[in-house]
C-alpha cells in the first residue's frame, strides 16, 4: 500500500534562511509525487509535481524538490524563506499520472521568524 | 473565472444525523474528488467521480456515499454521523488528465 511520511511535524526558520522539508514515500511502482501548501483558511495549492524525467523539479514561489528513488524521498527546498511561506506543507503520492487520487502525508507546519 | 465552490462553508450536525455536502467544479472539469481532512492530519481520499462514474474509493465505511450530476457537480453524503466525522471536507476538480484544483472546503462539526 502507498504511504507518505513527513518526519518533521513542525519546523521554524528565520526569514531569509534556507528550508528543506522532508518526505519519504512507500510505493512499489513508479511513484507520482506532489507537494501542496495550505495556508490558514485556504484550500490546497499545488507547489510542484514529479511524474518522470529530470529528478529535480521546479515549482511555484521559488520552491524545488528532488526525487531520489534510492532513498524513496522527495524533499522540498527553498533557498530563502519569506514570511509569507508560513503554512502547512503536504507531500503526496499517486499511483498514476493523475492528480485526482492521491495519498497525502501528515503535513509539516512551517513557522517563519521575522 | 470561478474556482471550485463548496457549500456550505460550515455546518454543525448532531450524532446520528445525515449530511449532504456540495461541490461545483471549475467549468469544463469532468472529474471531482472528495477528501476528508481531520484537524492536524493530511487529507484522506474518499471518492473520485469522472463523467458521473465512480473511479476510485478510499478506505471509508459505507456510511459515506457520493454522486455526480450531469453538470458535473457532486454531492457527498454521510449517514449516521459520528463524532469522528468532524473534519474539513475538501473537493477537488480536474479535467481528468490535468492538475486538480481544490475548493476551500466545508467544515463539519458533529456534536
Amino acid at each position: 500500500a502507498q504511504s507518505v511520511t513527513q518526519p518533521d511535524i513542525h519546523i521554524t526558520v528565520s526569514e531569509g534562511a534556507s528550508l528543506e522539508l522532508r518526505c519519504n514515500y512507500s510505493y512499489g511502482a513508479t511513484p507520482y509525487l506532489f507537494w501542496y501548501v495550505q495556508s490558514p483558511g485556504q484550500g490546497l495549492q499545488l507547489l510542484l509535481k514529479y511524474f518522470s524525467g529530470d529528478t529535480l523539479v521546479q515549482g511555484i514561489k521559488g520552491f524545488e524538490a528532488e526525487f531520489k528513488r534510492s532513498q524513496s524521498s522527495f524533499n522540498l527546498r527553498k533557498p530563502s524563506v519569506h514570511w509569507s511561506d508560513a503554512a502547512e506543507y503536504f507531500c503526496a503520492v499517486g499511483e498514476e499520472t493523475s492528480y485526482d487520487k492521491v495519498i497525502f502525508g501528515p503535513g509539516t507546519s512551517l513557522s517563519v521568524i521575522p | 473565472d470561478a474556482g471550485v465552490t463548496q457549500s456550505p462553508t460550515h455546518l454543525i450536525k448532531t450524532r446520528g444525523q445525515q449530511v449532504t455536502l456540495r461541490c461545483s467544479p471549475i467549468s469544463g472539469h469532468k472529474s471531482v474528488s472528495w477528501y476528508q481532512q481531520v484537524l492536524g492530519q493530511g487529507p484522506q481520499f474518499i471518492f473520485q467521480y469522472y463523467e458521473k462514474e465512480e473511479r476510485g474509493r478510499g478506505n471509508f465505511p459505507d456510511r459515506f456515499s457520493a454522486r455526480q450530476f450531469p453538470n458535473y457537480s457532486s454531492e457527498l453524503n454521510v449517514n449516521a454521523l459520528l463524532l469522528g466525522d468532524s473534519a474539513l471536507y475538501l473537493c477537488a476538480s480536474s479535467t481528468g488528465q490535468g492538475r486538480a484544483f481544490f475548493g476551500q472546503g466545508t467544515r463539519l462539526t458533529v456534536v
